[in-house]
């Protein structure tokens, strides 16, 4: 059975310091990855897709991908209080939307 | 704007009735898709359509029912079969079915409680 898995947290870290979520999955053929942010009661928002080995920035987000480890973490830098919520990773097993796998997320919370 | 409207945002289900979740998206997207998801845990795929009068079932299709007979409308019906409806509804919608790039957008969601 294909799995998403992610530590569920809380997360906590301090105002300014660098948020580290991780996710492991169980399949070796996964072609994309995608990690939603998630505040609660509202709805996942894409924060950031990655389909190839190694890092992918974007602002404060760093996506990176290790195929070989079947590992995929998202880096948040200077994290801040409005970043607190719940990361979900997304695996996508073989070429259809129908396959997406979600983790059950990981809370993190940035205190002031 | 585009995007994706999902209504009504808070619905109450008596049991033994059947409650419809409406899904609208004006994005152009050809596949849309119904998301459940419950406290604590990672969503679960119940239908998704990749074409017009066409739907496949997901993981939990047991007690839900869709139809698709226009490309921007994805309404889903809880029936009375599904014993433990009360959970955050979401629907989705992607460019296409296939392809490694396609990314899924969802709708501000669907909370449904059963009194």
């Amino acid at each position: 059975q294909k799995e998403v898995e992610q530590n569920s947290g809380p997360l906590s870290v301090p105002e300014g310091a660098i948020a580290s979520l991780n996710c492991t999955y169980s399949d070796r053929v996964s072609q994309s990855f995608f990690w939603y942010r998630q505040y609660s009661g509202k709805s996942p928002e894409l924060i950031m897709s990655i389909y190839s080995n190694g890092d992918k920035e974007d602002g404060r987000f760093t996506a990176q991908l290790n195929k070989a480890s079947q590992y995929v973490s998202l880096l948040i830098r200077d994290s801040q209080p409005s970043d607190s919520a719940t990361y979900l990773c997304a695996v996508l097993y073989g070429g259809s939307q129908g396959n997406l796998i979600f983790g059950k997320g990981t809370k993190l919370s940035v205190k002031p | 704007d585009g995007g994706i409207t999902q209504s009504p945002k808070y619905l109450f289900r008596k049991e033994g009735q059947n409650v419809t979740l409406s899904c609208e998206q004006n994005l152009n997207h050809d596949a849309m898709y119904w998301y459940r998801q419950d406290p604590g845990q990672g969503l679960r795929l119940i239908y998704y359509s990749q074409i017009v009068n066409d739907f496949q079932k997901g993981d939990i299709a047991e007690g839900y029912s869709v139809s698709r007979e226009k490309k921007e409308s994805f309404p889903l019906t809880v029936t009375s079969a599904q014993k433990n409806p009360t959970a955050f509804y979401l629907c989705a919608s992607s460019v296409s079915h296939r392809g490694a790039g396609n990314t899924i957008y969802f709708g501000e969601g669907s909370w449904l409680t059963v009194v």
